[in-house]
């Protein structure tokens, strides 16, 4: 079964950068695009961008094009985000998911919070 | 940038109600829209792809309708266990969420 497997709760200080990992298991991974999505407490969600895990293209929120990077492990089935400059504006719960061939987001993984914080 | 707009914010709503939703796209986006719903301390989980299809799995009540500009989701026959916040999402140029919809009981 499709599983994406997020990395543990993060507390990290400002100014610093922190990165995130989602594993996948259960399917191709290098046959579907990873997203992810960043949730502020209690708010809406936030499309950050993509990776194409096949050939490593990204494309990003203009909002996010200077705080994120997105990357790829293909030989752990591993995508990453890392976050940098971070600021209490980047304490948030982010969340990657899988997309279904140019449409929908059928897998999320759990989600993990980052707490920025001196 | 498309702005994805949803009303009403939250709704208050008994078992057995009909509840309508909406999404408004600030330009015309097809049928690239879907729904997603988030229950307290999940993540998001889909419901409804391409503005009118279920996912597998979803339950008849609930139906997505729209095209262009104007989206609607409807649950026909509200169950205790459909208390969430429901987002629409646009995929016609990158991606948008709308900022949701929580519905709670009266």
């Amino acid at each position: 079964q499709v599983n994406l497997l997020q990395s543990g709760a993060a507390l990290v200080k400002p100014g610093a950068s922190v990165k995130l990992s989602c594993k996948a298991s259960g399917y191709t991974f290098t046959d579907y695009y990873i997203h992810w999505v960043k949730q502020s407490h209690g708010k809406s969600l936030e499309w950050i961008g993509y990776i194409n895990p096949n050939s490593g293209y990204t494309n990003y929120n203009e909002k996010f094009k200077s705080k994120a990077t997105l990357t790829v492990d293909k030989s752990t089935n591993t995508a990453y985000m890392e976050l940098s400059r971070l600021t209490s504006e980047d304490s948030a719960t982010y969340y990657c998911t899988r997309e279904y061939y140019g449409g929908y987001f059928d897998y999320w993984g759990q989600g993990v919070m980052v707490t920025v914080s001196s | 940038n498309t702005v994805m707009t949803q009303s009403p914010t939250s709704m208050f709503i008994s078992v057995g109600d009909r509840v309508t939703m909406n999404c408004k796209a600030s330009q015309n986006v097809g049928t690239n829209v879907d729904w997603y719903q988030q229950k307290t301390g999940q993540s998001p989980k889909l419901l409804i792809y391409g503005a009118s299809n279920r996912y597998t799995g979803v339950p008849d009540r609930f139906t997505g309708s729209g095209s262009g500009t104007d989206f609607t989701l409807t649950i026909s026959n509200m169950q205790a266990e459909d208390l969430a916040v429901y987002y629409c999402l646009q995929y016609n140029y990158k991606n948008t969420f709308g900022a949701g919809t929580k519905l709670e009981l009266k």
